[in-house]
Formats: structure tokens, sequence, C-alpha cells
């Protein structure tokens, strides 16, 4: 059973570009979250999709912006990179139970913004 | 606010116990977990507690929730060198999101 996967594993882009990071979650999930985690720190929550709605948001300006599709896959896109953007962006996909009983987590993307 | 804290380092021999604290600031946690991430690796799920749980115990983990005083304990029986990785507390608060913590640094000596 495959888990949680996403692409690519890294990416170099410039200031200014545009970003678009993929993540299909585990079988039978419904729910994908996104987190940023910065080098030395913990997973900063993004957004959550869920019936292809943002259910809820944290504190990421509008440059982030994301997708769920149908077969629950999702989409984290951020446009005008900052340098500040560079990290690992975690995809953790759960069930509809809100995540309850926990996420499964992506190995992640590595963004370097240079 | 929501915030959790845990203490960034701990280093332990290998065979003796560790034991990772942690504290919350939302009192309406439902949910609180222990994550664990290795080198260049997602999160994995160790554990959840239930908020009205007092101890939850899974084979070599046990954890630990005083809720009154917010805090949140992992304890890892027999630390082994495959255990040396980033511990996450996290919590599941507002809505529908999981707070986590900075993570906590365990190293394991031979």
């Amino acid at each position: 059973d495959a888990g949680v996967t996403q692409s690519p594993t890294h990416l170099i882009k410039t200031r200014g570009q545009q970003v678009t990071l993929r993540c299909s979650p585990k079988s039978g999930h419904d729910t994908v979250s996104w987190y940023q985690q910065a080098l030395g720190q913990g997973p900063q929550f993004i957004f959550q999709y869920y019936e292809e709605e943002e259910r809820q948001r944290g504190n990421f300006p509008d440059r982030f912006s994301g997708h769920q599709f149908p077969n629950y896959s999702s989409e984290l896109n951020v446009n005008a990179l900052l340098l500040g953007d560079s990290a690992l962006y975690l995809c953790a996909s759960s069930f509809w139970t809100g995540n309850n009983y926990g996420y499964t987590f992506g190995s992640g993307t590595r963004l370097t913004v240079v | 606010g929501e915030d959790v804290e845990q203490s960034l380092f701990l280093s332990v021999r290998e065979g003796d116990s560790s034991v990772i604290n942690c504290t919350y600031t939302d009192s309406s946690s439902t949910y609180l977990y222990w994550y664990k991430q290795e080198p260049g690796a997602g999160l994995q799920l160790l554990t959840y507690i239930f908020s009205n749980m007092d101890m939850k115990q899974d084979q070599r983990l046990t954890v630990l929730l005083n809720k009154k005083d917010k805090h949140l304990s992992l304890r890892i029986a027999d630390t082994q060198t495959g255990d040396s990785a980033i511990y996450f507390c996290a919590e599941r608060s507002g809505g529908f999101k999981t707070i986590f913590g900075a993570g906590t640094r365990l190293f394991v000596k031979a």
C-alpha cells in the first residue's frame, strides 16, 4: 500500500518565480494538509483541503494557494517566491474525521530559492 | 493562543530510558500526538492520546498526559541507537489543524 507520494523531491527556483508542488495521499485518505518546515523548526500549517475545498488556513500570505482534485491528490502553488520560502514542504494525508488519529506524511519537497 | 513547547536536545545512553517532555497551551485540545522524524524524511506518527486519557502504552512507548498542567511526555524504554531522531509533540487545535512543537533532538550514545 503506497503511502503519501510527493513530487518533486528537490527543487531550485529563483526569487520571483512560481512553483507547484504535488501530493498523492495515502490510499483511503481524503484529506490533505500542507506544512512548511524551515531548517531546525517544526512544521507550520499552511492549509488543509477536503472535498476539493480549502477547509482551514494557517498564517500564510495569499501567495500560497492550493487545489485538491476529485481523486484527492493536491497541489501547493507558491507565487512570487522569496528567499524565506526556502524550506521542506510536507504533505500530510488523513481520513475525513479531521486527523483525529494522526497524519501520514510524505517525505517532502525540498525547495531552495536563490 | 496555540503553542507547543519542547526542550531542544536530549542525550541518553543506549539501554536507558528516554523521557521527552512537551507543554501546550490550548486547553481545548482533543488529541495529542508524538511524531518521529529521521534525517531527510517526513514525519512518522508514533502514537496519539485522547485528552480524556492519562496514559497510553504501546510496546516501548509510554505517553503520559497531565491535562491540568497541559503537559505531555513520551517515555522510550530501552532506548536504542536507532531511536536517534527528532521527536515532535503536536496537538489537534483550533478546528482541523494540528500544531507542532519545534522538536526534541534525541541523541543515543552507544
